[in-house]
């Protein structure tokens, strides 16, 4: 089975400064892929960045990086000059290969402070 | 870009009735998974669908039961409601599951309320 944590339930920085997200995750597994998705308001799903277990080098995507430390099963989501519109709630999310479902943390809940 | 779409984006139902929620997944997205998100919980996956067949099942209760059609649409029918059905469900697509990343793209989700 797999399990994904995230041990902060709720987190603010202050606009344009930089914010790291936790998430440690568990599996038996070799081969699997981890996630960070965005839930604003609207409680819309949206995917922010991906990782594949398998490349070295950690996922990019403008603003959003992570920091992947595949031995101590951790995949922090940085934000960097945060902006209003990240404030969300973020989940962290697991899919092993060959598997179907996405297994999600509890959820850390994103505050940008003006 | 065409997204998920999901039908009706809300829904209000009273204990014991039954509901269906609708989803149209991305063009050329063969596979669906639904997921039901509690209040305040993070989403639990509850089945998926892949060319029409289920390929993965979660923790959906025996009074529910979707399947995906010919189009790749996809329906959960939901029996005997219960309050705690209350919850916003979404669905997701991806193409070819299980391979690659396949990320999945949610839509913008049901939120059913059972009083």
């Amino acid at each position: 089975a797999q399990t994904v944590t995230q041990s902060q339930p709720e987190m603010s920085v202050q606009e344009a400064e930089t914010v790291t997200l936790s998430c440690t995750y568990d599996t038996s597994e070799s081969d699997y892929y981890l996630f960070w998705y965005k839930q604003p308001p609207s409680r819309q799903m949206i995917l922010v960045i991906r990782q594949e277990a398998y490349k070295q080098q950690n996922a990019t995507e403008n603003r959003f990086s992570v920091n992947f430390q595949k031995a101590a099963k951790s995949f922090s989501l940085k934000i960097s000059d945060s902006q209003l519109g990240d404030a969300a709630m973020y989940f962290c999310a697991l899919r092993v290969q060959g598997a179907q479902k996405l297994v999600f943390g509890q959820g850390t809940r994103l505050t940008i402070n003006p | 870009a065409a997204g998920v779409i999901q039908s009706p984006r809300h829904l209000i139902k009273e204990k014991r009735e039954t509901a269906t929620l609708k989803c149209y997944p991305i063009p050329r997205h063969d596979t669906v998974y639904w997921y039901q998100q509690g209040p305040g919980q993070d989403p639990q996956f509850l089945i998926s669908f892949y060319e029409k067949m289920q390929s993965d099942k979660g923790s959906i209760p025996d009074r529910f039961s979707a399947q995906q059609f010919s189009d790749y649409h996809s329906e959960l029918n939901m029996s005997s409601l219960e309050l705690g059905d209350s919850a916003l469900y979404f669905c997701a697509s991806s193409f070819l599951p299980g391979t690659g990343s396949s990320e999945q793209y949610f839509g913008p989700g049901t939120r059913l309320t059972v009083t």
